[in-house]
């Protein structure tokens, strides 16, 4: 039981450039969530997912794009890179039960644009 | 906007010490509370709060929610070096029309102990 994975845990990509951030869960969680975290900013979340096929803009959507395509993976992709997208990104999960409400957190991926 | 303010933002204590982290909170649908601990990577779970006054505990932390005042404490006791981390508050509510409440974060406690 790996719980949630993130890949890759570090990239450096030049301003324009595109890549795909993959998390994935093995815990079979109906929510799945995209947050990015800044130095003094705490965790700001940037899309999420109720299900398979779903998705919603979180707090600071611009410049990203995600797809949930299968229930255990959820993609966060950025088209054409910015410095400003320069930050560690985390990948959440949570099952739907009721009462459930704590978010499993992947180890992160940490991300510079040049 | 949902708001949630931690204080202080930074503390350095010596081994020992007590220490209380602070977490105020202005969240439309407020859900619950939670508390993670984050060292090197990626938060971890501490305790969820959803009732006033109940106060739950874990070997040397624990905390409490009041929902009147809206604001809930972390209390760490007799603290140890392994202690050091960033202290993340989260607020679980807002708008549930697309099927999910979310977590609003705080910029979080950084806390050093020191030997």
């Amino acid at each position: 039981n790996a719980g949630v994975t993130q890949t890759p845990k570090f990239r450096v990509l030049k301003t324009g450039q595109s890549m795909t951030l993959l998390c994935a869960q093995d815990m079979n969680h109906e929510y799945m969530y995209w947050y990015r975290q800044d130095p003094g900013m705490g965790l700001r979340l940037i899309h999420y997912s109720v299900g398979e096929g779903t998705t919603a803009k979180g707090e600071v959507p611009d410049g990203y794009n995600v797809s949930r395509l299968k229930k255990q993976n959820f993609l966060l992709g950025l088209e054409s890179a910015a410095p400003s997208q320069t930050s560690v990104y985390f990948c959440a999960s949570r099952s739907r039960r009721p009462g459930v409400l704590e978010q499993y957190f992947g180890p992160g991926t940490r991300l510079t644009v040049t | 906007e949902d708001k949630v303010v931690q204080s202080p933002l930074s503390l350095v204590v010596h081994e020992g010490d007590t220490v209380t982290l602070n977490c105020s909170y202005e969240v439309t649908n407020f859900r619950s509370l939670l508390w993670y601990k984050q060292e090197k990577k990626a938060p971890t779970f501490l305790f969820m709060l959803t009732s006033s006054g109940i106060e739950k505990k874990s070997g040397r932390l624990s905390s409490i929610l009041d929902k009147k005042e809206l604001f809930s404490i972390l209390n760490i006791t007799a603290t140890q070096t392994g202690d050091s981390a960033i202290y993340l508050c989260a607020v679980l509510g807002g708008d549930s029309g697309a099927g999910s409440y979310q977590l609003t974060f705080g910029k979080g406690t950084k806390l050093s102990v020191i030997p």
